[in-house]
C-alpha cells in the first residue's frame, strides 16, 4: 500500500536557521501531499499541500514541491523562530471515499527551536 | 470555542475493560474520523463516518466500535481492551470533499492517550 518516509528527529536547530524536513512517499497514482503540523499540547493542523507534480505549497514561510520524478515532498523555511517549534507530519491523500479523505501519515518530525 | 474536542485527555485503565472515548465538533463539517497514533508514531487511519453513516473501516479489531448519534459526533467504544490498545487516539472532521467548496484540510481534536495496563 501507500506510504510516506519521513527524517527521523528529533531536529535541533538555532533561530534563524534553515530547516529541510525530508519525506518521500510510495504511491500508485498521483496522490495530494501535505504537511501537517503539531504544536504542543494541540491537535494536528494543514501547514500546506500540492496536489499535483511541480506545484509548491507554501505557508507561514514554510515551503514544499512536489516532486514526481523523486517522489519527494521535503519541508524548507529559509529562517526557523522558535515558535516553530512543533511536530511536522508529511501525509499523502490515499483515496477518497463517499466524502472521507484516507490520508496516510509518515511518523512525524519533531523540531526544537533554541533562541 | 474548540473546533474539535475529545474527551478524555487521558485515560488509564486494566486490561479487560470497556471504556469510551468522546469527541465532538462545532464547525458543521460532515465527516468525522477517528486516527490511531501507536508508540512509534505512526498515525494510521481507523474509521471515517458521513453524515453518521460508515464510510471508512480499516483493518481494526472488532472490540473497537464507533458511534455517531448525530454529524457532530463521533465517539469511540472499546471492549476488552489489551496491552496493545495503549496509544494516542485522534478525533478529526473534515467537509464533505463532494460539497464543491474547495478542498477541506482535517481538523484535529488534541488527542486522547490510553494506557492500558
Amino acid at each position: 500500500g501507500d506510504s510516506v518516509t519521513q527524517m527521523e528527529g528529533p531536529v535541533t536547530l538555532s533561530e534563524e536557521a534553515f530547516l529541510t524536513i525530508n519525506c518521500t512517499y510510495t504511491a500508485t497514482g498521483y496522490p495530494s501531499l501535505f504537511w501537517y503540523v503539531q504544536y504542543p499540547g494541540e491537535g494536528l493542523q494543514l501547514l500546506l499541500k500540492a496536489t499535483k507534480a511541480d506545484d509548491k505549497g507554501s505557508n507561514k514561510g514554510f515551503e514544499a514541491t512536489y516532486r514526481k520524478e523523486t517522489t519527494s515532498f521535503h519541508l524548507e523555511k529559509g529562517s526557523v523562530q522558535v515558535s516553530d517549534s512543533a511536530v511536522y507530519f508529511c501525509a499523502l491523500s490515499d483515496r477518497t471515499q463517499g466524502g472521507s479523505e484516507k490520508l496516510v501519515f509518515g511518523k512525524g518530525t519533531k523540531l526544537t527551536v533554541n533562541p | 470555542d474548540t473546533a474539535v474536542s475529545q474527551t478524555p485527555k487521558y485515560l488509564v485503565t486494566q486490561m479487560g475493560n470497556d471504556k469510551s472515548i468522546k469527541c465532538e465538533q462545532n464547525l458543521g463539517h460532515d465527516t468525522m474520523y477517528w486516527y490511531k497514533q501507536d508508540s512509534k508514531k505512526f498515525l494510521k487511519i481507523m474509521f471515517s463516518y458521513n453524515n453518521k453513516e460508515l464510510i471508512i473501516n480499516e483493518t481494526v479489531p472488532n472490540r473497537f466500535s464507533p458511534k455517531s448519534p448525530d454529524k457532530a459526533h463521533l465517539n469511540l467504544h472499546i471492549n476488552s481492551l489489551e496491552l496493545g490498545d495503549s496509544a494516542v487516539y485522534f478525533c478529526a472532521s473534515s467537509q464533505d470533499l463532494r460539497s464543491g467548496t474547495g478542498y477541506s484540510p482535517l481538523h484535529f481534536g488534541n488527542g486522547t492517550r490510553l494506557t492500558v495496563t
